[in-house]
């Protein structure tokens, strides 16, 4: 398996712009995480999805940021307008709960820079 | 809200000395993970601990989970280069049910050759 991808690796936007994030989970797993990572803040989990369904957004930002998982082998995080604040590296990460013990996959991340 | 707590945030080692971080919660806990992240690098999963007192050893990392389950630990013997990074534990409050994983603050080690 190669693990869990996500897309692009790097990514320089101007302000007020639209960004899409992209994650392919591990065939199989059945939970999805987004995560935000940054000095001040740490690991933020932002929104998970379990068969698809978001079950917690809670961690969202604000209403600028949105997420899909249409189908077991997609997601999508998309912040529109994006701002300098954004700049993070998010993480995708699945996991399957049933295999308890393995933890979670994380992907390579996205490093976002908003100029 | 939970509140997780890791101790050192920083740790400065020579090569071979030992290393210890600590991870505690102000809630009873069900399981607790621990995670590696290189610098640069995506965090990688150790290992997770689910009874109270349990004690795993991985090659010279030790895991400990505590009797109340509300702390646990990760003992590095001898670090060596290869250990740079920054752990962190990721705390599971719930057994019967899914719940989000709150990953600690992390400590990073860094390790003097």
């Amino acid at each position: 398996d190669a693990g869990v991808i996500q897309s692009p690796r790097h990514e320089v936007t101007e302000m007020g712009q639209e960004v899409t994030l992209r994650c392919k989970p591990i065939s199989g797993h059945d939970y999805l995480f987004w995560y935000r990572q940054t000095m001040m803040r740490g690991l933020e989990l932002l929104i998970y999805f379990n068969n698809n369904v978001p079950i917690d957004d809670s961690g969202m930002p604000e209403d600028r940021f949105s997420a899909k998982m249409p189908n077991a082998s997609f997601s999508t995080l998309k912040i529109q307008p994006s701002e300098p604040r954004d700049s993070a590296v998010y993480f995708c990460a699945s996991s399957f709960w049933g295999a308890i013990g393995y933890g979670y996959t994380f992907g390579s991340g996205t490093r976002l820079t908003v100029v | 809200g939970q509140q997780v707590m890791q101790i050192p945030q920083y740790q400065h080692v020579q090569e071979g000395e030992d290393f210890t971080t600590y991870c505690n919660s102000s809630t009873t806990l069900s399981n607790i993970q621990w995670y590696k992240q290189r610098p640069g690098g995506h965090p990688v999963f150790l290992i997770q601990l689910v009874k109270s007192g349990e004690v795993k050893k991985q090659k010279r990392l030790t895991f400990q989970f505590g009797e109340a389950k509300k702390n646990s630990s990760l003992h590095i013997t001898a670090t060596q280069t290869t250990d740079v990074g920054t752990y962190f534990c990721a705390p599971i409050r719930m057994k019967t049910s899914y719940d989000k994983v709150i990953f600690g603050p992390g400590t990073s080690l860094s390790v003097i050759p």
